[in-house]
């Protein structure tokens, strides 16, 4: 089956750098999209990974091994407004012939002062 | 600017009754999801829409209907056949482009009094 990994939560400290990781399961892989989702409010895109590699923008990165059905969002120079849930989300081709996408339960971000 | 508007932002229902939920887009896109978010776990489809006047079952979507007679326009029906109703539902829409990602409406808290 389809199956997507991520830390429930994770705490770090304003101006620092912190990693969060996805791992995957899925056949059909056809991309990985990360997503900022602040408490109450919708999901905003962050990166889209389908080849292997770094993707970089601003101060978020995004890394992808298809290999090893894993990625990890990159944050440095952490601000307070980055304190939100992350989500990880893998499209996949299904055998009915539709791309479909599969979400992560999100990882809670609590940076510090 | 472009988007996609949600309404209401808080609803509640009382047991038995039926209720609506808006979505509207002005972005031009072909394809319109709905979401359904509860604590602890990833975002669940609820339907799909890739054309007017087409729409498919997602994962969990019995309870539920929907409609898609314009192509601004997705509206979802939480019917008295849903026995756990209470969530946050999220409306969203994704470009032709395979590399953006969904863009997600502000969202709808539905809560059952």
């Amino acid at each position: 089956g389809q199956n997507i990994d991520q830390p429930t939560e994770m705490t770090a400290t304003e101006g620092a750098i912190v990693q969060i990781n996805c791992t995957y399961q899925t056949s059909g892989f056809n991309g990985l999209f990360w997503y900022q989702q602040h408490a109450g409010e919708a999901p905003t895109f962050l990166s889209y990974n389908v080849l292997d590699g770094l993707e970089e923008k601003g101060r978020f990165s995004s890394f992808l091994s298809r290999s090893k059905g894993y990625s990890y969002l990159l944050l440095k120079e952490l601000q307070m407004k980055d304190s939100a849930s992350y989500l990880c989300a893998v499209r996949f081709y299904s055998p009915s012939g539709t791309y479909k996408y599969i979400f992560g339960t999100g990882t809670r971000l609590k940076v510090l002062a | 600017d472009g988007g996609i508007t949600q309404s209401p932002k808080y609803l509640f229902r009382k047991e038995g009754q039926n209720v609506t939920l808006s979505c509207e887009q002005n972005l031009n896109h072909d394809a319109m999801y709905w979401y359904r978010q509860d604590p602890g776990q990833g975002l669940r489809l609820i339907y799909y829409s890739q054309i007017v006047n087409d729409f498919q079952k997602g994962d969990i979507a019995e309870g539920y209907s929907v409609s898609r007679e314009k192509k601004e326009s997705f509206p979802l029906t939480v019917t008295s056949a849903q026995k756990n109703p209470t969530a946050f539902y999220l409306c969203a829409s994704r470009s032709r482009d395979r590399g953006y990602g969904y863009t997600f409406g502000s969202g709808t808290r539905l809560t059952v009094v």
